[in-house]
This record gives structure tokens, C-alpha cells and sequence, in this order.
């Protein structure tokens, strides 16, 4: 069975300090995975996936299969960085639907 | 173009009334999903279709109808309303199968009393 797993449910820290999202894994094949992000009053948008290898506003994000991780990475948060990212897994069953993880809520504090 | 757009924004219902969610979008996607989302948890897919004229169930379909006679609308269909309905309902779509991006609506806000 997937399953997505994001042990936290809110992280804050310091503007300038380093962030790192935890999204764990299962799948029995060779996951696709993708971080989504909501800002406040904004609609949910993609982020970032494995398969474009990117990075997007400074973040970034590894897969390891060894791991079954796939955690998402910024350097120096910025206050702008404050939202609700949510990691997801794309299976071709179910029409390529994502399924999310409950997500983590970021607050970067001046 | 307007991308992605729900209506209602909110609505409550009272249990056993029954109402649609509409979506609709101006890309021209082929692939197009409803989730909900309940206080705390990640989305999950209710109903999904590929193109228009194919729906299929997602994870939690019960209690749920859908259609697609265009490519354009994909309407979610509540019957007999339950408070287990109450929940935030986004429609989503994207342009073809692959792991391309999906484009989400703004989401309709359902209470169900």
C-alpha cells in the first residue's frame, strides 16, 4: 500500500536558519514524489518534484530509496517561506492522483 | 484564463439534503480529480476521470456521484448528505497522464448539521 508520511506536524524556526521538512515513504515500485505547498489565502500549487531534479525559491529535495525519504530542504528560511507543504506520491493507477501527506505547517519567525 | 474554478465557496447542508460541487477549467485537460480534505489530515481522492465520458472511483467514494460530458466540467455529486461529508473539497486538474502537475481550484467548504 502508499503511504506518505509527514512526522511533523509544525516546525518553527528563525529567519536565515536552515529548514528541512521530513516526508517518509511506502511504496512498492518506483515512487514519483512531489512537495506541494499552500500559502495563506492562496490555492494549493506544486512546489517541486523528484522527477525535474529542480530547485524551486531555494528549496530542494532528495530522493533516497534507501531511506524511503524524500525531504525538502532550504539553506536560510525566509519569512515568506510560512505555509502549509504537503508531500505526495504519484502512482499511474488511480489516474496519476497524488496521495498527500497530512502536512507540515512552516513558520519562519523574524 | 481562470485556471481551475469551484462553487460553491461554502455551503452548509443539512443531513439528507443533497447538492453538486461544480468544477470547471480552461486549459483543456484531459485529467481531472476530486479530493477532500478533513481538519488535520492530507487529501484524499474521491473520484478521478481520464477524459470526458470516464470516471473512476478514487479511495473514498462512497456517498459521492461524478460526471464528465465535457472536458471542460467535472461535477461532484452529493446524495443524502452526512455529517461524515463535512469536509473542504478540492478539484484538481492536470494535462495528460505522466507525473505532470496538477492545478487545484480554490476549494469548496462543506458543513454538513
Amino acid at each position: 500500500a502508499q503511504r506518505v508520511t509527514q512526522p511533523e506536524k509544525l516546525l518553527s524556526v528563525f529567519k536565515g536558519a536552515p529548514v528541512e521538512l521530513k516526508c517518509n515513504y511506502s511504496y512498492s515500485g518506483s515512487p514519483e514524489l512531489f512537495w506541494y505547498v499552500q500559502y495563506s489565502r492562496q490555492r494549493l500549487q506544486l512546489l517541486l518534484r523528484h522527477i525535474s531534479r529542480e530547485s524551486i525559491k531555494g528549496f530542494t529535495a532528495d530522493l533516497n530509496k534507501g531511506e524511503t525519504s524524500f525531504h525538502l530542504k532550504k539553506p536560510f528560511a525566509q519569512e515568506e517561506d510560512s505555509a502549509m507543504y504537503y508531500c505526495a506520491l504519484s502512482h499511474p493507477s488511480s489516474g496519476y492522483a497524488l496521495n498527500f501527506g497530512k502536512g507540515t505547517s512552516l513558520l519562519v519567525t523574524p | 484564463n481562470a485556471g481551475v474554478t469551484q462553487t460553491p465557496k461554502f455551503r452548509i447542508l443539512k443531513i439528507g439534503q443533497s447538492m453538486t460541487l461544480q468544477c470547471a477549467q480552461d486549459m483543456n485537460h484531459n485529467y481531472m480529480y476530486w479530493y477532500r480534505q478533513d481538519p488535520g489530515m492530507g487529501l484524499k481522492l474521491i473520484y478521478y476521470s481520464v477524459g470526458a465520458g470516464i470516471t473512476d472511483k478514487g479511495e473514498v467514494p462512497n456517498g459521492y456521484n461524478v460526471s464528465r460530458s465535457t472536458t471542460e466540467d467535472f461535477p461532484l455529486r452529493l446524495e443524502l448528505a452526512a455529517p461524515s461529508q463535512t469536509s473542504v473539497y478540492f478539484c484538481a486538474s492536470s494535462p495528460s497522464g505522466g507525473y505532470g502537475e496538477q492545478y487545484f481550484g480554490p476549494g469548496t467548504r462543506l458543513t454538513v448539521t
